[in-house]
């Protein structure tokens, strides 16, 4: 399968707990995006790369926020000192480069559950 | 912040029916796209319509664009029980190189 995968699929943590999420782009794919998506909404923008550099990140993320995307290649995205309102499924999405945006491709999300 | 808002929020239809979805959107742009989620699959794109189509196809899908009142419709003929999920559309603004600006959806569920 050459689609874009997520690890883990499911985390239940703690408050106050620190978690990781990875997202494994399509190889070719120079742009990576971060979502949160919570019941009944559409994905909220977190983060974009392209290649290895952070470009964008959402004035709404708090510093709890930090994510990277070492050599262009993988996407790592922890949240620190976890909140109750952390939880939420985690999207990561890639695309093509290019004039505006194009057609993303969706991993199946990481659901995070913060106790 | 969400651009779009779809219309309805949530649609009930019998399965053969046609259904019918609206977005609307507040800055000019660059293409707009709908997007289908359901728990077996995710979010998958359905379709891509630049600013300067009106119209475009794809197999049972329709989707229309009226950039002059902002705003754009998904028609999906001869419904099937597959069909039942929620649809999404997402904005590129022109001001934006990369962003896509999603609507909280519409849930549709097709009865058998």
């Amino acid at each position: 399968d050459t689609g874009v995968s997520q690890n883990p699929r499911h985390k239940i943590t703690k408050r106050g707990q620190n978690v990781t999420f990875r997202c494994d782009p399509i190889s070719e794919h120079n742009r990576l995006y971060w979502y949160r998506q919570t019941l009944g909404q559409g994905p909220e923008f977190l983060t974009y790369f392209q290649n290895e550099a952070q470009l964008e990140k959402s004035r709404l993320l708090s510093d709890r926020f930090s994510a990277e995307r070492p050599k262009g290649s993988f996407s790592t995205l922890e949240i620190q000192r976890t909140e109750q309102g952390d939880s939420a499924m985690y999207l990561c999405a890639s695309s093509l480069g290019g004039r505006g945006a194009n057609e993303q491709f969706f991993g199946p999300g990481t659901r995070l559950t913060v106790l | 912040s969400q651009q779009g808002e779809e219309d309805p929020q949530a649609l009930s239809i019998q399965e053969g029916e046609n259904a019918t979805m609206n977005c609307s959107y507040k800055t000019s742009i660059n293409n707009l796209q709908w997007y289908r989620q359901n728990s077996g699959r995710g979010l998958v794109h359905l379709i891509l319509i630049r600013s300067n189509e009106r119209e475009k196809h794809s197999g049972r899908l329709r989707v229309t664009l009226d950039t002059s009142k902002k705003s754009s419709s998904l028609l999906i003929t001869a419904s099937r029980a597959a069909d039942t999920a929620s649809y999404f559309c997402a904005t590129a603004p022109v001001d934006s190189n990369y962003q896509l600006i999603w609507g909280a959806g519409t849930k549709l569920i097709i009865k058998p």
